[in-house]
């Protein structure tokens, strides 16, 4: 069963602000959430992380509601650059230890 | 220094060589990881280093051999691919094998399988 569910793709012109939701129902209580950008042929890359309510760093938001079944992950006025794929990542316990598996990930294009 | 090395960049091998990818990163971290990345695929997980111990495998060919030297290193070990294990070969880490404070990823070896 897949962890974690999100678009699979969003276009967005220069300059808009962008929200990629990702959901997330089986969740476990002691899981954080952790956003990553992907470009091609690059490792993911770190965007931001929290457990819940909102976080914010230079770069984006991460909103995380009560319940910790969903989250959003802002990036405020997107330019050309921030075209590439994010995913969103929860933990899975397996044999007492944690892998993360990732999602499909959302590929966001963004026009100029 | 708060990078995950990876070598080498790029690789072509044939079927019946041996070859090794590395990875090495010198934060601290507890955990290591192998990803294999398909073109337009989400990373797989392959296996997982938890304290220099192998904590996870996801079911990988033996073909595919994971060695972890020290706290530092990690090494995948190729033998007899097949073309279909072309790909990019992602390493990372994270402080502790649960992660919870992220986890840095390489820029990934592409493997080619000829």
């Amino acid at each position: 069963l897949a962890k974690t569910t999100q678009p699979i793709s969003m276009d967005s012109y220069e300059g808009q602000e962008v929200n990629i939701t990702c959901s997330h129902n089986n969740i476990a209580t002691n899981d954080y959430i952790t956003w990553y950008q992907q470009f091609p042929s690059q490792g993911p890359r770190f965007i931001i992380q929290g457990y819940k309510t909102k976080v914010t760093n230079e770069v984006a938001s991460l909103f995380i509601p009560a319940d910790r079944k969903s989250s959003t992950l802002s990036l405020p006025r997107v330019s050309l650059s921030d075209t590439a794929v994010y995913y969103c990542l929860v933990g899975d316990e397996s044999g007492g230890y944690q892998k993360v598996t990732f999602g499909t990930g959302t590929k966001l294009q963004v026009i100029p | 220094d708060t990078e995950v090395t990876q070598t080498p960049k790029h690789l072509v091998m044939g079927m019946t060589n041996k070859k090794s990818l590395k990875c090495e990163q010198h934060m601290g971290h507890r955990a290591m990881y192998w990803y294999k990345q398909k073109a337009k695929k989400p990373p797989e997980l392959m296996f997982v280093y938890s304290y220099e111990k192998l904590s996870i495998n996801e079911s990988v060919p033996s073909r595919f051999s994971p060695e972890c030297p020290n706290s530092s290193l990690l090494n995948l070990h190729l033998h007899a691919l097949q073309p279909e294990d072309s790909a990019l070969y992602l390493c990372a880490s994270s402080q502790d094998n649960r992660g919870n404070y992220g986890y840095t990823f390489g820029s990934g070896t592409r493997l080619t399988v000829v």
